[in-house]
């Protein structure tokens, strides 16, 4: 079964300085896509970033950047520079190219809290 | 920027009694989601639908639940009978190509 574990319930980050949130899945499938989605408290579902598995560049979007490591399974994501408004869930997802519909398989979220 | 519109952002409900939710995709858009999340829990999957027809369930998605499409520009959920265990945030989302999900700011759904 396709499963996506991210260990760290809760994070907490100083204002400015940088946080890595982990993620790791497990697949049989060599072609993927993988995600990050914001959730403030609004409940809104805002995508963060995405990686293609074929690609060996980690992705980046402003502040935020990913490690993916596909051999061992693994898509982290980095917050450079944390901002107060960057505090919310964070899940990682996961979508195999197979299933044809593309649905996402999340994970069960980081809570990040950013400190003044 | 475009966006998914989803309505009510909340409705309370009877146990028992029929829901229908909804959502406008964004208009270009051709795969249409429904998502799940129970309070505290993670995000599930519940159906993905195109072509006007539905392309995959899950198990959650049982015969209490439907989808459609009934005007071209609407896409609803309908869960029949209404349990307990219902109770939850409710996302539609769409997409254009595999780039990734827009989502609606989701509905919630309390069943009392």
């Amino acid at each position: 079964a396709q499963t996506v574990t991210q260990s760290q319930p809760e994070m907490s980050v100083q204002e400015a300085e940088t946080v890595t949130l982990s993620c790791t899945y497990d697949t049989s499938e060599s072609d993927y896509y993988l995600f990050w989605y914001k959730q403030p408290p609004s409940r809104q579902m805002i995508l963060v970033i995405r990686q293609e598995a074929y690609k060996q560049q980690n992705a980046t979007e402003n502040r935020f950047s990913v490690n993916f490591q596909k051999a061992a399974k693994s898509f982290s994501l980095k917050i450079s520079d944390s901002q107060l408004g960057d505090a919310a869930m964070y899940f990682c997802a996961y979508s195999p190219y197979t299933s044809g519909t593309y649905k996402y398989i999340f994970g069960t979220g980081t809570r990040l809290k950013v400190l003044a | 920027e475009p966006e998914v519109t989803q309505t009510p952002s909340h409705q309370v409900t009877q146990m028992g009694q029929e829901v229908i939710l909804r959502c406008v995709p964004i208009s270009n858009h051709l795969y249409f989601y429904w998502y799940r999340q129970i309070l505290g829990q993670k995000v599930e999957f519940l159906v993905s639908f195109y072509n006007n027809e539905i392309s995959e369930k899950s198990e959650i998605f049982d015969d209490q639940f439907s989808v459609e499409r009934p005007d071209g520009s609407n896409f609803t959920l309908k869960i029949r009978s209404t349990k307990l265990e219902d109770s939850a945030m409710y996302f539609c989302a769409s997409r254009e190509d595999s780039y990734g999900y827009t989502f609606g700011s989701g509905t919630r759904l309390t069943v009392v």
